[in-house]
Formats: structure tokens, C-alpha cells, sequence
């Protein structure tokens, strides 16, 4: 699986939006861009996944550029709530493929009131 | 409905000795996941079951470490003579089938003393 470089920390206002970068530039075209947070004390949730078009949920948007080798996942009205740990993971979903989530150190999004 | 469930959600042992931990994955995944996170590392693949096929043991450290995963639903982890540094929050997750997104339980936070 392709490996992922994400800023170790970023600071956001609260109500404002958070744009949480990832670098991806060894992806291959099968695999896609998953998205998970850790709040602290807590299991990873996930939060959104990708192929190459924009995604949109509840909770937030995922953005991947058209070469597809960096995204930004966008949290549209960061709260106090989402100060939590990022994970950007880059999995293949097909045959063969390892099903195993590789975790790196991810972004720490401290959300300031 | 019901998440993912994890028991204890704290055991402390002394070296030596054996410690099982269990998981109840959501109703219906048939794919079953172990990680842990040692204090200060990033989250670490350990073993995952899917359906009736042979686990994928890839990430287990040592022999000391073993699952099993009962009747398709209920998995256990077996860490035998522990060790201080099998000290860590071993986190387990289930997902719908092997390709879809992963829900992770709470953790068990194991302190080998």
C-alpha cells in the first residue's frame, strides 16, 4: 500500500473550516484514500474514503486531486469536539489487495475555542 | 445499533503471566481485525480473520501472541508469558466484508507490570 505524508499538527478555530492536507504520490490507480480520526482515549472512527471523484458526508468532504497523488479531507464547521488525531490511509479494495489499515502518525487538529 | 465491543477495558497483569482479551464484532461483519497502539507508537497491525478463510497472521510479533475467532463472530487474543513491552491498548474492529470501511471498538489497555 502506498504510503502517506501528512502534517503532524495544524491548529483551527473553532466554527471555522479545517483543511487537513495529505501527500499520496505513490498511489496506484486501484487504491483508494481513506480518512480516520482518533480522539484521544477513544478507537479510530472513520470518517470518509475515496476513489478519485469528491466525496461528501455527515460529517465531512473529501477533496482528491485530479492526479490523485495528494487530497484534502475538510471538516466544514470544526467544533471543540473534532481535536483529534487524523489518519490518512491509502488501501486497495480489489483482489489481493492487503486489508490491513497502515497507520502513520497522522495530524493532530487542535480545534481552539 | 450495537458497535463494537471490547472486554476487559483494563487488565493489569504481572510478567509471566497469560492474559485473553475479547471482542465482539458488529452483528454481521464477516471481517475481524486486531491492532494495538503502544504508548507513543502508531497504531500496529496484528492479525485479521475474514469468513472461513486461514487469518492473515502478518502482524503478530511473536509466538507468544494468538487469536481465534469462534463461529464466525466472537474473537479472542491470547498474549502467553507476557511481556512489559506487550504493554500497549489492543484495539479490535470488524467491517462488513473485507473491502468495506472499519469500525474499532474501545480498546483494552494492558498494563504488564
Amino acid at each position: 500500500d502506498a504510503k502517506t505524508t501528512q502534517p503532524p499538527s495544524m491548529d483551527c478555530a473553532e466554527g471555522r473550516a479545517a483543511n487537513l492536507p495529505c501527500n499520496h504520490s505513490t498511489i496506484s490507480g486501484n487504491e483508494y484514500v481513506y480518512w480516520y480520526r482518533q480522539i484521544h482515549s477513544q478507537g479510530p472512527q472513520y470518517i470518509i474514503h475515496g476513489l478519485k471523484n469528491n466525496e461528501t458526508n455527515e460529517m465531512a468532504s473529501l477533496i482528491i486531486t485530479e492526479d490523485r497523488k495528494s487530497s484534502t479531507l475538510i471538516l466544514p464547521h470544526a467544533t471543540l469536539r473534532d481535536t483529534a488525531v487524523y489518519y490518512c490511509i491509502v488501501r486497495g479494495n480489489y483482489g489481493g489487495a492487503t486489508n490491513k489499515l497502515i497507520f502513520g502518525t497522522g495530524t493532530l487538529l487542535a480545534v481552539q475555542p | 445499533g450495537a458497535g463494537v465491543s471490547q472486554s476487559p477495558s483494563n487488565k493489569v497483569t504481572e510478567k509471566g503471566k497469560d492474559v485473553e482479551l475479547r471482542c465482539d464484532p458488529i452483528s454481521g461483519h464477516t471481517a475481524l481485525y486486531w491492532y494495538r497502539q503502544s504508548l507513543g507508537q502508531g497504531l500496529e497491525f496484528l492479525i485479521y480473520f475474514q469468513g472461513n478463510s486461514a487469518p492473515d497472521k502478518s502482524g503478530l510479533p511473536s509466538d507468544r501472541f494468538s487469536a481465534e475467532r469462534t463461529g464466525g463472530s466472537v474473537s479472542t487474543l491470547t498474549i502467553q508469558r507476557t511481556q512489559q513491552e506487550d504493554s500497549a491498548v489492543y484495539l479490535c474492529a470488524s467491517s462488513r466484508g473485507q473491502y468495506n470501511e472499519q469500525f474499532f471498538g474501545p480498546g483494552t489497555r494492558l498494563t504488564v507490570l
